[in-house]
């Protein structure tokens, strides 16, 4: 079945370093999404990804999606605090049920 | 205003005991689903609903029921409750089931058994 694997799992960083995750699946995707999940909290929307080879940037955030849209990456610049928790990237194939298959998520610690 | 809401938040139970989780939302939103996260934080589909219709069912113990009296919402009854059904339980909807749009949460219900 499809899969997307995502790592790290987790990643510690200094407050003003950078952080990166990486996410992988094993088809061709449509569209991948991105989910930021606080602690205690749920999952909430970041951003969308449709086109090979798009980058989007949000502030000190940005996110890639592959050429081939089987991959993607989402790269923090100079982390800070209000960063932390878990990255989920979401893949989407195209169909008519809305099915998101999500990556295991990378957790981010940032210490001050 | 809540955009997707669950009840209850936090649910302790014995094992063997049946119990539900509701979940709705004034998103006027045609698509529901309901996603357990396990203790690893592993997000997994279980349902979704399109307008009241089933169209994703994924291998879940025939234990776990849904409901979907309405568009707004999507209730999920479990009988003779495990250990291993400990987890969070996510409600989210989404404008529609074409998997291209935006997916909204709820806080999520807190499932222990014990």
């Amino acid at each position: 079945g499809q899969q997307v694997m995502q790592i790290p799992q987790y990643q510690h960083v200094q407050e003003g370093e950078d952080f990166t995750t990486y996410c992988n699946s094993s088809t061709t995707l449509s569209n991948i999404q991105w989910y930021k999940q606080r602690p205690g909290g749920h999952p909430v929307f970041l951003i969308q990804l449709v086109k090979s080879g798009e980058v989007k940037k949000q502030k000190r955030l940005t996110f890639q999606f592959g050429e081939a849209k089987k991959n993607s990456s989402l790269h923090i610049t100079a982390t800070q605090t209000t960063d932390v928790g878990t990255y989920f990237c979401a893949g989407g194939r195209s169909s008519n049920t809305g099915k998101l298959i999500f990556g295991q998520g990378t957790t981010l610690q940032v210490k001050p | 205003d809540t955009a997707v809401s669950q009840t209850p938040k936090y649910l302790v139970t014995q094992m063997g005991n049946d119990k539900s989780i509701k979940c709705e939302q004034n998103l006027g939103h045609d698509t529901m689903y309901w996603y357990k996260q396990d203790s690893k934080k592993f997000l997994k589909i279980m349902f979704s609903y399109n307008n009241k219709e089933l169209i994703i069912n994924e291998t879940v113990p025939n234990r776990f029921s849904p409901k979907s009296p309405d568009k707004a919402h999507l209730n999920l009854h479990i009988n003779s409750l495990e250990l291993g059904d400990s987890a969070v339980y996510f409600c989210a909807s989404s404008q529609d089931s074409r998997g291209l749009e935006t997916q909204y949460f709820g806080p999520g219900t807190r499932l222990l058994v014990l």
